[in-house]
């Protein structure tokens, strides 16, 4: 069954400091992970996704097949980034995410 | 281009009745999945549309049903509403049918059922 785990529903960093959101996912096939993020009073979006290999804001997560896990990092955090962030599972074909329960992140000025 | 669009914002029902969200997919876009969000559970799969077909469902009753017209439009239906189904109803849209695309949310429903 697929399942995603994000083990810290809080998470406080101070402004500069290096932040690691963690997620780890069960799942018997090829997995797509994305990170989504929520800012206040916004929607939810995508802030990155393993296949795309790219930074986004700062951001990185690497798939790590042997360990299961996709865990988000960024070296400097900055108070902006204070929002939710959600690890989500996508299926082999059909458009259905499976979500962890998210981490909710404050950068300490 | 216009995001994905939900209506109502808002809305209040009593226990027993039934509601319709509507959600607007962003133009192009043929895939339209819907989540429910409540503080206990998170963010949950409900089911999703493509090409006006249900292609996959969640693990929810039958009282939450949904369907798709020829523009990519969806609606869902709750019928029989239970406290239980207060929570934000979030749709997303996607351009093909496949699990390795991105999803595009809306801003939510917010459902209060007294």
């Amino acid at each position: 069954a697929q399942r995603v785990t994000q083990p810290e529903k809080l998470l406080s960093v101070f402004k500069g400091a290096p932040v690691e959101l963690k997620c780890n996912y069960s799942y018997s096939g090829s997995p797509e992970l994305f990170w989504y993020v929520q800012y206040s009073r916004q929607r939810l979006q995508l802030l990155l996704r393993h296949i795309s290999r790219e930074s986004i804001k700062g951001f990185t997560a690497d798939l790590n097949k042997g360990e299961t896990s996709f865990h988000l990092k960024k070296p400097f955090a900055q108070e902006e980034d204070s929002a939710m962030y959600y690890c989500a599972l996508g299926g082999d074909w059909a458009n259905n995410l499976f979500f962890g329960t998210g981490t909710r992140l404050t950068v300490i000025p | 281009k216009a995001g994905v669009t939900q209506t109502p914002r808002y809305l209040i029902k009593t226990r027993g009745q039934q509601v319709t969200l509507s959600c607007s997919p962003i133009s192009g876009h043929r895939s339209v999945s819907w989540y429910q969000q409540t503080p206990g559970q998170g963010l949950q799969f409900l089911f999703e549309y493509f090409s006006e077909t249900q292609r996959n469902k969640g693990n929810f009753p039958g009282r939450f049903s949904g369907r798709q017209f020829s523009n990519s439009r969806s609606e869902m239906n709750v019928s029989t509403l239970e406290l239980g189904d207060s929570a934000l109803y979030l749709c997303a849209s996607s351009t093909q049918g496949s699990g390795k695309n991105i999803q595009y949310f809306g801003a939510g429903t917010r459902l209060s059922v007294l």
